[in-house]
C-alpha cells in the first residue's frame, strides 16, 4: 500500500526553466508535507515543507504548492540550476494518528541541463 | 554544527551473524528515527524515539530487529541472525521535537550500507 506516490522517476529540464515535481498521497490523515534533495552517497536533506493549513510556502527558488482536495502536491524550481540535479524525495507524516514517522515516496531524479 | 552521524558507512556480514548499526543523532534533538531504504526505492520508517522512550516500533519487519536509545542520545539498531534480505541502506534521523511544524522536521544521516553475505 503506496500511501505516497511519486509517478515520475525522472525530469530533465533545462537551466533557467522552471521544474515540477508532482505527488500523490492517498491518507486523509496526512497533514504535514516535507520535500528531500538528496545526492548520490549522502542523506536526504530537507529542502522545505508545508502543513496543511496552508496551500503555499516559498522559500526562495522553491516554492510547495498542496492540494488537499486533489491529495497532491508539488515543488516548483524556479529558475532551474544544474546544482538543483538530485533525487527529490516527497513525504508525509499523520501527526495525530502515526505521530511523526514519515511515509515517503520513491523519489524524482532531477536532471537540470546546463 | 555537526548533523546526524552513523557507523559503520558500509557494512558487509555473513548471513545469520549479528550487526549493530550505531547513530549520534544532532546535539540536543529530542526524537531519532531508523528508516531502511531499498535501492531506487525512499526510506522506509522502521522506528522512532523520544528521549530514550521508544514510540512506536511498528515498521521493525520482525523481531530480529530490535532498537535501543539507553541515555536518550546514541541509538543502536541490531539485527539479529542477519539474512539475505536485510540488505538495504539504513538511515537515521533527528529532529529537535516531536511534533509541530518546522521543529518536526528530520534531518538524517548519511547511512549505513548493509550487505548480507
Amino acid at each position: 500500500d503506496q500511501q505516497v506516490k511519486q509517478n515520475s522517476p525522472s525530469l530533465s529540464v533545462q537551466e533557467g526553466r522552471i521544474s515540477i515535481l508532482n505527488c500523490d498521497y492517498t491518507n486523509s490523515m496526512f497533514d504535514y508535507f516535507l520535500w528531500y534533495k538528496k545526492y548520490p552517497a549522502e542523506g536526504p536533506t530537507f529542502l522545505i515543507s508545508i502543513s496543511s493549513i496552508k496551500d503555499k510556502n516559498e522559500d526562495g527558488r522553491f516554492t510547495v504548492f498542496l492540494n488537499k482536495s486533489a491529495k497532491h502536491l508539488s515543488l516548483h524550481i524556479v529558475p532551474s540550476q544544474p546544482g538543483d540535479s538530485a533525487v527529490y524525495f516527497c513525504a508525509a507524516s499523520a501527526r495525530e494518528t502515526s505521530g511523526s514517522r514519515l511515509t515517503f515516496g520513491e523519489g524524482t531524479q532531477l536532471t537540470v541541463n546546463p | 554544527g555537526a548533523g546526524v552521524s552513523q557507523s559503520p558507512r558500509y557494512k558487509v556480514t555473513k548471513r545469520g551473524q549479528d550487526v549493530a548499526l550505531r547513530c549520534d543523532p544532532i546535539s540536543g534533538h529530542v526524537s531519532l528515527y531508523w528508516y531502511r531504504q531499498a535501492l531506487g526505492q525512499g526510506p522506509e520508517f522502521l522506528t522512532y524515539f523520544n528521549y530514550e522512550a521508544q514510540q512506536d516500533k511498528s515498521g521493525l519487519p520482525n523481531d530480529r530487529f530490535s532498537a535501543e536509545r539507553p541515555e536518550g542520545s546514541i541509538s543502536t539498531l541490531t539485527i539479529q541472525r542477519t539474512e539475505q534480505r536485510d540488505s538495504a541502506m539504513y538511515r537515521c534521523a533527528s529532529s529537535w521535537a516531536p511534533s509541530s511544524g518546522r521543529a518536526a522536521t528530520q534531518y538524517f544521516g548519511p547511512g549505513t550500507r548493509l550487505l548480507v553475505l
